[in-house]
């Protein structure tokens, strides 16, 4: 049964720690996503990756975040330094470029003090 | 960024009856569309799909309509149940590849 693993699933630190998410795409799709899920934006596109290259992160904060594939069976999000808020549920998707839908992991939920 | 906006940003419906959730997009170019379903604690999940060179696609119990001249989709649930309570998200692609969402709208199925 084929799933996009995201981890950690949850993870609580302080302001200022640096904080790693990684995914772990569905084996054969080229296209990698990361969006961030909060109450009041919805799910808003931080990154997108196509045959592992960086194609648009205009979404996402440069100062602080920065997004990497490093082979194709991991994708990182990096906050560096973290700040409370960027608490939010933190969701990769892979999917096949322009042949369907995207595949959602479970997420990872960010909670920072 | 895209923007992909819902009506109704909560739904209560008996259970038994039918649900119509809509969307509006803004982009003309978007060529393909999806409807999500999201359940508490997780990711969200497929239900259906439609491209841009269709108005209708239905799979089982459940619909989509794609209006292209008021860029406005929906779904409809048929004969809902309490299982069909979640956070439900339109989603549009565009020819760029990049999948924009809406807010979402909660449905509670009332038994």
């Amino acid at each position: 049964d084929a799933r996009v693993t995201q981890t950690p699933r949850h993870k609580v630190t302080e302001m200022g720690q640096e904080v790693t998410m990684r995914c772990q795409p569905i084996l054969g799709h080229n296209t990698v996503f990361w969006y961030r899920q909060t109450m009041m934006q919805g799910l808003e596109l931080l990154a997108y990756f196509r045959n592992r290259a960086p194609l648009d992160d205009s979404g996402m904060p440069k100062d602080r975040f920065s997004a990497e594939m490093p082979d194709a069976t991991l994708a990182t999000l990096k906050i560096q330094p973290s700040e409370p808020r960027d608490s939010a549920v933190y969701f990769c998707a892979s999917g096949p470029y322009l042949a369907g839908e995207l595949f959602f992991g479970e997420g990872s939920r960010l909670t920072v003090l | 960024g895209e923007s992909v906006g819902l009506h109704l940003p909560t739904l209560s419906v008996q259970e038994g009856d039918n649900s119509i959730i809509n969307c509006a997009y803004s982009n003309s170019a978007s060529d393909y569309f999806i409807w999500y379903k999201q359940e508490s604690g997780k990711g969200p999940q497929f239900i259906i799909d439609i491209r841009s060179n269709m108005d209708k696609r239905q799979g089982q119990r459940v619909t989509v309509l794609l209006n292209k001249t008021v860029k406005h989709l929906s779904l409809q649930i048929a004969a809902t149940q309490p299982g069909d309570s979640a956070v439900y998200f339109c989603a549009e692609k565009n020819p760029g590849n990049q999948f924009y969402f809406g807010t979402g709208t909660s449905l509670t199925v009332i038994p």
